[in-house]
Order: C-alpha cells, then structure tokens, then sequence
C-alpha cells in the first residue's frame, strides 16, 4: 500500500496525559500537513512541512501541541497534557509542492480524552 | 462569511438519481476547487479537482465551477447505495492552505 498511514487508529487517554501520532506520508510528497476534524465539520488545518521544515502553524495550534518531521519522511504531532476538547479526529495529509491543491489523506487517529 | 460554505444535508436520493451537491465560496480569487468524500471514521479521499471555471468529469462524477457565481457543484449520476458518504468542497486559498466546507452527508436509498 503506497497512501498515507497514520498510527494509531484509535487512542483513548485520560485528561492531562501526553499523546504522540505518527503519520507516513507518499513517499515521493515532500509536503506533509497535518488537520484536525470535529464531527459535523471540515477538517481545519494545523501546521504542515516542506521536506523537514515546519513553514507554517495554524492559530488553532497551542503550545501543548508539537509537530516533528526530523528527517523529511514520517511526522509525528504531540499533544501535551491533553483537555477534553483536544477530541478529535487527527488527519496527516500529503502532497507533491507543485500540486498543494492535490493533498491525500491517511485515515486518521481518532482521539478520545476522557 | 465563512471562505467555503456548503449545506451539511443529510440529502437522502433513491439509488439510480442523479445528486446534486453544491457549495459556494467568498473570495473570487480562489482558482483550484475540490471534492473529497469521507466515508465514516475514514479519511477524506480526492474525487476530483478543478482549475478556473468550467466542468471535469470522471466517469459518474461530474465537477462544476462557475466562478461568476462563486458556485461550485459535483453531480453524480445513476447513484448507488456505496455513494453513501459525506463529500467535502474544498478551495485552496491564497496561502496554499486546503479550506474545507463543512460536508454534506449522503444517503443513497436501495
């Protein structure tokens, strides 16, 4: 399979618990983004990197989040003493930089802070 | 006024209709518009993307942009039951970033 993945599937944490996702994106997209979805809505952008360079954070991103991408390839997104509105689905998307309007996305990691 | 807006639905069709799926946008300047579908606790998956104005289409699907209008729309035609999903417009915006609507929920009837 050559799509985005994202592990894991499914995390459950309590309140105030740190968590880390991983996304692998296409191989050949030096584009990786990440967004957050809420049910019944879009899903809104958080941050995104060309190759390993974070270019860009939304506002929606807080300091308990942090996002790696050390080499260019896989991305990690942290979320640090987690609130219970940090629940969410969390979606890695990438996409080649000559066609950002191109973006695939994995099938995300559905948070649950209870 | 929000920069995609899009009617969450749900639009229930009988299988074999053709579906009519619409958003507008607010910025004239927007040149690439999209549609993904998301079937339940999946990813959004790219059905189509379109350039400027004018139609596209991928063997039962069928985007449209009218940018006079600020109106975009994705028709399916003959509908089948694994239809069923939510489908996202989306416009890529001045600073490369993907804005999404909110997404209509589909349900095509047996």
């Amino acid at each position: 399979d050559t799509g985005v993945s994202q592990n894991p599937r499914h995390k459950i944490t309590k309140r105030g618990q740190n968590v880390t996702f991983r996304c692998d994106p296409i191989s050949e997209h030096n584009r990786l983004y990440w967004y957050r979805q809420t049910l019944g809505q879009g899903p809104e952008f958080l941050t995104y990197f060309q190759n390993e360079a974070q270019l860009e954070k939304s506002r929606l991103l807080s300091d308990r989040f942090s996002a790696e991408r050390p080499k260019g390839s896989f991305s990690t997104l942290e979320i640090q003493r987690t609130e219970q509105g940090d629940s969410a689905m969390y979606l890695c998307a990438s996409s080649a930089t000559a066609q950002t309007y191109e973006q695939y996305f994995g099938p995300g990691t559905r948070l649950t802070v209870t | 006024q929000k920069e995609v807006e899009q009617d969450p639905g749900p639009l229930s069709v009988p299988e074999g209709a053709i579906v009519s799926l619409n958003c507008t946008y607010s910025n004239s300047a927007f040149q690439y518009f999209m549609w993904y579908r998301q079937y339940s606790r999946k990813g959004p998956e790219l059905l189509m993307y379109t350039y400027s104005s004018g139609n596209k289409e991928d063997g039962r699907f069928t985007a449209q942009v009218d940018k006079s209008s600020k109106y975009i729309s994705l028709f399916i035609r003959d509908s089948q039951p694994s239809d069923s999903a939510t489908y996202l417009c989306a416009t890529l915006n001045r600073d490369d970033k993907i804005i999404f609507g909110k997404g209509t929920r589909l349900h095509i009837l047996p």
